[in-house]
Order: structure tokens, then C-alpha cells, then sequence
């Protein structure tokens, strides 16, 4: 157990729609970043906030949007839903600032399909 | 650029060793190591830091060679508890020589162990 939580678990869309996941962390970390994991792959970073500022994006683009808030929970919309979007989407929080070299704690993941 | 893992996947019986190879084609400022089992989350392992030290947790230890961009983790007398897939995070070296405090990984190892 990390401390990390995440929801939904699972989700199923059509083409074009939006959807919000949602994390919460462990009480105190400040930072949190996403990633999306395609099956048989390395975890891939979307973006990284730090006390509710944007912090560090990847290579994705604007439909992904991401917000952070005071109470340690985060959330990732994703508009205009892709077939290339299903995934594993994993969020994973630390206490330190970026680039602290501290722990990442991972959650256990929303797995989104794309209809 | 993700870095690049090898082999791609090992089959143990218990008891026997196994390394796990992580190489970058950027200057890396730490690797950090996470174990993954099916449908679950990302583990930590270890973090490795720029001239830092070859770390050790239980029978898994990793090095890191910061001139070659590669980190290895050794395997010691496998257990069954060991399988799951492995995967390098690097944090790359800025300009100003520390971290963007962000992790890409590799596409992952996958280690099976048998008893």
C-alpha cells in the first residue's frame, strides 16, 4: 500500500468524449505527476504539478489537462477521446519539491478503453 | 528518449542471479528502479544518484556508471516474489547541471522465476 489512491478503477468511452481521473496522495506531498501506460510499456509522463502550478509537461498534447488542489488530490481531463488514448493511467505523488530525487509513490491506476 | 532496457525478459529458476541493464543516450543526474506486478502498481525499488553510491535493498543492488549513462541491477539468489517487470526511470542532467525532475522509463524487463 502507497497511500495512493485513484478513481475511477476502470472506464470505458466512445471516441470524443471527455473524461476526468482522479488521485489522491499521501497528506503532505506536494508533488504529483501522471503517466500513461500502454499495454506491454514503460510508464510515459504527461505532465508534473507542484503546489497546484504546472510543473513540467511531455510529449502530449493540449487535450491533455491536468489540475491540482490544496488537499493533495489531482485530477487529468482528457478531451476529445482517441482511440490511441486506452490505457493504464497512473499518477504517482512525492513529499519533496521536483528534482528532489525522493521516492515516486504510484497509484494503482484508472484503465481506460476507448470505444 | 526513453532509455533503452536489456534483455527484454529472463526466465530464473530460484536461486539463480540475474542483471538488468539500463542505458541512456542523454546525461543522467539519477536512475531510479521500480518493480511491476500484473495489475498492479509500480514499486519502488531503489534511486541511484550522480556520484553517489551502488545501493543495495535485500538481496537487489544496482550501480550506476554516470560516464557510460547505464545502471545495472543485480539480482542475487531469485525469489519467486522477485517476478514482475522492472523498469529504469532516468532524470536527466539540465544545463545547470541538476535534475528537470522528471522520470522517462524504459519499455521494461520481464522476470519470471520459477521454483
Amino acid at each position: 500500500e502507497t497511500g495512493v489512491t485513484q478513481s475511477p478503477t476502470h472506464l470505458i468511452k466512445t471516441r470524443g468524449q471527455q473524461v476526468t481521473l482522479r488521485c489522491s496522495s499521501q497528506s503532505g506531498h506536494n508533488t504529483v505527476s501522471w503517466y500513461q501506460q500502454a499495454l506491454g510499456q514503460g510508464p510515459q509522463f504527461i505532465f508534473q504539478y507542484y503546489r497546484e502550478e504546472e510543473n513540467g509537461r511531455g510529449n502530449f498534447p493540449p487535450r491533455f489537462s491536468g489540475l491540482q488542489f490544496p488537499n493533495y488530490s489531482s485530477e487529468l481531463n482528457v478531451n476529445a477521446l482517441e482511440l490511441d488514448d486506452s490505457a493504464l493511467y497512473l499518477c504517482a505523488s512525492s513529499l519533496g519539491p521536483p528534482g528532489a530525487q525522493e521516492t515516486q509513490y504510484f497509484g494503482p491506476g484508472t484503465r481506460l478503453l476507448v470505444l | 528518449q526513453q532509455p533503452v532496457q536489456s534483455p527484454q525478459a529472463v526466465i530464473l529458476r530460484e536461486g539463480e542471479d540475474a542483471v538488468i541493464n539500463c542505458s541512456s543516450s542523454k546525461a543522467l543526474y539519477s536512475v531510479h528502479w521500480y518493480r511491476q506486478k500484473h495489475g498492479e502498481a509500480p514499486v519502488f525499488l531503489m534511486i541511484l544518484l550522480k556520484g553517489g553510491e551502488q545501493m543495495r535493498h535485500e538481496k537487489i543492488s544496482a550501480s550506476f556508471n554516470e560516464k557510460k549513462q547505464q545502471s545495472s541491477l543485480y539480482l542475487t539468489a531469485s525469489q519467486l516474489s522477485y517476478s514482475g517487470t522492472y523498469f529504469c526511470g532516468t532524470d536527466s542532467l539540465n544545463a545547470g547541471g541538476t535534475s528537470y525532475g522528471k522520470l522517462t522509463f524504459g519499455q521494461g524487463t520481464i522476470l519470471t522465476v520459477h521454483p
